[in-house]
């Protein structure tokens, strides 16, 4: 089956730094690839869609600035959260799609916690 | 982004009996999915169910979905403690495929 891997699966940072969270689609081509966010005990929350090549398209209420996404392949995007503040600590969920419109496979996850 | 309702919120069960779990979305859809999280990890796809189809089934898992009311159900038969997990619906958009998640129902199947 289709396999989406994240790194980190955890990380901790001070406040103030930027932090890069990797997904990677490892067995096919991802055109389109999302970005959750999911605080404890709550429901998955999009942030962003992105396509390879393009910019990516955030929900409302999303800093682009604050959460800058880059999807440079068709196996590989990232998320940096730039200048985290603890208010950031969530669970942060990627997962990608060949392209179908109905098929998302999801990333482990990467825990984060600012200090 | 609009979130769908969940009922029930926590859904408590002994081994054996049936566990069902209500969804309801606000936007029009190509399919509702359903996943299972368990603590703190990624989603499992179960199943996906189409807007022009009313019932599904796979293994221990049956869905409905009724477009008229935005409403779907997932019935887990014979439930296992190791359906124990947190179980969510996705309405499938029109818009690169997005996802809308229901609040979710945390299911305890008690051995």
């Amino acid at each position: 089956g289709a396999v989406v891997s994240q790194h980190p699966s955890w990380v901790i940072c001070k406040s103030g730094t930027s932090v890069k969270i990797e997904c990677r689609s490892l067995d096919f081509q991802a055109t389109t690839m999302f970005w959750y966010r999911q605080f404890p005990k709550q429901s998955l929350m999009l942030m962003a869609t992105s396509n390879e090549g393009s910019k990516a398209t955030y929900e409302q209420g999303v800093e682009k600035d604050k959460f800058l996404i880059n999807h440079a392949s068709l196996t590989l995007s990232t998320l940096t959260v730039t200048s985290a503040h603890p208010e950031d600590s969530s669970f942060y969920i990627c997962s990608a799609s060949p392209g179908d419109r109905e098929t998302q496979y999801f990333g482990p996850g990467t825990r984060l916690l600012v200090l | 982004s609009q979130q769908g309702e969940e009922d029930p919120q926590a859904l408590s069960i002994q081994e054996g009996e049936n566990a069902t779990m209500n969804c309801s979305y606000k936007t029009s859809i190509n399919n509702l999915q359903w996943y299972r999280q368990n603590s703190g990890r990624g989603l499992v796809h179960l199943i996906l169910i189409r807007s022009n189809e009313r019932e599904k089934h796979s293994g221990r898992l049956r869905v409905t979905l009724d477009t008229s009311k935005k409403s779907s159900s997932l019935l887990i038969t014979a439930s296992r403690a190791a359906d124990t997990a947190s179980y969510f619906c996705a309405a499938g958009g029109t818009s690169y495929g997005k996802l809308t998640f229901g609040q979710g129902t945390i299911l305890t199947v008690h051995p």
